[in-house]
């Protein structure tokens, strides 16, 4: 069974600081997925990555497939209090089997 | 309007009833998916639906049963309600994606058995 870990688990800082968070496994995937879920709410999704090495930028956030498709990570930059949430990345893998990482809990304070 | 929606919102049970939680989608996606949250363990997949009528187990099916009998509504029932089933749950819906498997998801239903 492959697993998705995610670090950090949790990470406060201050509005406008950047920041980093990982997704990494031993498995490889043939995509990667990062969702975010605001409290009360599903999970939404932000991007799906399918090309090991490569780089998608949504506004302030750049996602990062390895070149291994074996990890992925997300930066934000200058951080804003409306980025405040849990992030989740998913993996799919040959096999076709979805599995979900246990998830980063960003907050942002202002 | 469009989308997935999910009922109710909000449930409360006695240990040993049973219950079932709604789950509704409008964009005829393929595949259906049933989660639950639970603090430390994350989204764990309970049961998903290829298309109407083809149901698969997750990796925590134990106690939980489904059906699919038209594309749009996939109903979960608990059959005998326990206090490990205290969680939230989310329904999900993707469609012939085949290697992304983009999942949409409900707002969820939370559920507390007691």
């Amino acid at each position: 069974t492959q697993l998705l870990e995610q670090s950090p688990q949790f990470l406060s800082i201050q509005e406008g600081e950047n920041l980093t968070v990982y997704c990494n496994s031993s498995s490889v995937f043939s995509s990667l997925q990062w969702y975010r879920q605001e409290p009360g709410e599903g999970p939404v999704l932000l991007v799906t990555v399918v090309t090991g090495g490569e780089v998608k930028k949504l506004k302030r956030l750049t996602f990062q497939f390895g070149d291994a498709r074996k990890d992925s990570s997300l930066h934000i930059t200058a951080a804003q209090p409306g980025d405040t949430g849990l992030y989740l990345c998913a993996g799919v893998d040959y096999g076709q089997n979805f599995v979900f990482g246990p998830g980063t809990r960003l907050s942002v304070l202002p | 309007d469009a989308g997935i929606t999910q009922s109710p919102r909000y449930k409360i049970t006695e240990t040993g009833r049973q219950v079932t939680l709604m789950c509704h989608q409008t964009w005829s996606h393929s595949y259906m998916f049933w989660y639950r949250q639970d603090l430390g363990h994350g989204l764990r997949l309970i049961y998903y639906s290829a298309a109407a009528d083809i149901t698969d187990k997750g990796e925590v099916p134990d106690g939980y049963v489904v059906s699919r009998s038209k594309t749009e509504n996939f109903p979960l029932t608990l059959e005998s309600a326990t206090r490990s089933q205290t969680s939230v749950y989310f329904c999900a819906s993707s469609g012939d994606r085949g290697l992304t498997y983009e999942q949409y998801f409900g707002p969820g239903t939370r559920l507390t058995v007691t």
